[in-house]
């Protein structure tokens, strides 16, 4: 069955970064392209960007370009998404999602990141 | 950017209700438009994909409608398991994937 499984909560510094895991399993991972979307505490889903798998090709929200890279490694079946300046209104919970044909069709658990001096 | 926006904000109903939620687009998204259900501390659940077609293992009582800039998603008979957060999203511009600002289904 499709599984994707985030890394672990992070607490980080103002002006640090933090690098968020994602590992799939149960399909060819090369085959489907992977959002990420984040939650503040309390607010609604923002959508941050997205990466193809296969080529490594990306696209991000323009609230988060120069601040965000997205990579993978298709020998671990793992995306990465690392954010790097952070403040506090970074906070968030942090999910990956899998697109199928143009919808989210599966989610990670979230990793919290909470970013406090 | 394409702009999506949910009303109600909240929404308090009771079980058996009939339920709609509505979700507008700034521009035509043609059919592009899916319908999310988070549950508190839970990653979001895609419930309709392209405006109305119905997400495997999610029960008939969920129908989504619309087409262009106007959708609905109804819940014919809400269940206690129904009260939870629903998310529009829209997947026309597929650089950059909106969610509405949510919609809270709430007990009354």
């Amino acid at each position: 069955q499709v599984q994707l499984v985030q890394s672990g909560a992070e607490v980080k510094k103002p002006g640090a970064s933090v690098k968020v895991s994602c590992k799939a399993s149960g399909y060819t991972f090369t085959s489907y392209y992977m959002h990420w979307v984040r939650q503040a505490p309390g607010q609604g889903l923002e959508w941050m960007g997205i990466i193809n798998p296969s080529g490594g090709s990306t696209s991000y929200a323009q609230k988060f370009q120069g601040r965000v890279t997205m990579t993978r490694d298709t020998s671990t079946s793992t995306v990465y998404m690392e954010l790097s300046s952070l403040r506090s209104e970074d906070t968030a919970v942090y999910y990956c999602a899998r697109e199928f044909q143009q919808q989210l069709d599966y989610w990670g658990q979230g990793t919290l990141v909470t970013v406090s001096s | 950017d394409i702009q999506m926006t949910q009303s109600p904000s909240s929404l308090s109903a009771s079980v058996g209700d009939r339920v709609t939620i509505t979700c507008r687009a700034s521009q035509s998204i043609s059919s592009y438009l899916n319908w999310y259900q988070q549950k508190p501390g839970k990653a979001p659940k895609l419930l309709i994909y392209a405006a109305s077609s119905l997400q495997s293992g999610v029960p008939s009582r969920f129908s989504g409608s619309g087409s262009g800039t106007d959708f609905t998603l109804t819940i014919s008979s809400l269940q206690p398991e129904d009260f939870a957060t629903y998310y529009c999203q829209q997947s026309y511009s597929t650089s950059m994937y909106t969610f509405g600002q949510g919609t809270k289904l709430e007990i009354k």
